[in-house]
């Protein structure tokens, strides 16, 4: 157990449908960070929130948005689903955005059909 | 911006050989850099890290990489394989300011054979 907990494990859901991934980062770290993994498209970082605000923006799609609570855990939406949007959500946590390692939840399995 | 180029998609040998994963990063800044390994349907899991010091880093399992930056390398090695190694490894980088995030290559899948 890495710490960092996302929820659910596997989703499955229809094209067009919206959908919500929840991540806990490790107890005391402050940034968490989202990232894509595709078999097109590799590990493709998504968005950073630290402490509550939006940090970092990578390649994340306007259909996509995400937040980060005062209780630090974070959630990224998904809508208007794609076929293209299957894929596996990773979320990892870190200290501050300056110190500490990335540590990884086990992510979740988003299928699209 | 930062890039990653892990040269090989695949690396096949033989339990007990050695074995070296090829990376390679380009960044205007310094960085840091990273291994991960993700085993079938599990989760990326931190294997290395190079953050400044030494630049030969070393793995409880085994695993070493050295940073090279005249060739802005950071191979991973190890000496004697195990079926159990087989997993795909990530190299990545991250800049050393605020708002960083990992830059990962495009990984490598080390299948390791009886």
């Amino acid at each position: 157990d890495s710490g960092v907990t996302q929820t659910p494990k596997h989703l499955i859901t229809a094209t067009g449908q919206r959908v919500t991934l929840r991540c806990s980062p490790r107890s005391g770290d402050l940034s968490v960070y989202w990232y894509q993994q595709s078999l097109d498209q590799g590990l493709q970082f998504l968005i950073q929130y630290y402490n509550g605000e939006e940090r970092a923006k990578g390649n994340i799609l306007e259909r996509f948005s995400a937040q980060q609570f005062p209780d630090l855990h974070s959630e990224l939406n998904l809508s208007s689903l794609e076929l293209g949007d299957s894929a596996l959500y990773f979320c990892a946590s870190r200290r501050t955005d300056l110190e500490g390692g990335y540590t990884f939840g086990s992510g979740t399995r988003l299928t699209v059909v | 911006a930062q890039s990653v180029t892990q040269l090989d998609s695949q690396v096949p040998v033989f339990e007990e050989a050695p074995v070296e994963l090829r990376c390679n990063y380009s960044s205007s800044v310094s960085v840091y850099l990273f291994w991960y390994v993700q085993y079938p349907n599990q989760g990326l899991q931190l294997l290395l890290k190079y953050l400044s010091g030494s630049t030969l880093v070393e793995s409880i399992n085994g695993f070493e990489a050295e940073f090279n930056k005249s060739q802005t390398s950071f191979h991973l090695r190890k000496p004697s394989v195990h079926i159990s190694d087989t997993a795909e490894y990530f190299c990545a980088v991250s800049r050393n300011n605020a708002g960083n995030m990992l830059t990962f290559g495009g990984g490598t899948r080390l299948m390791v054979k009886p």
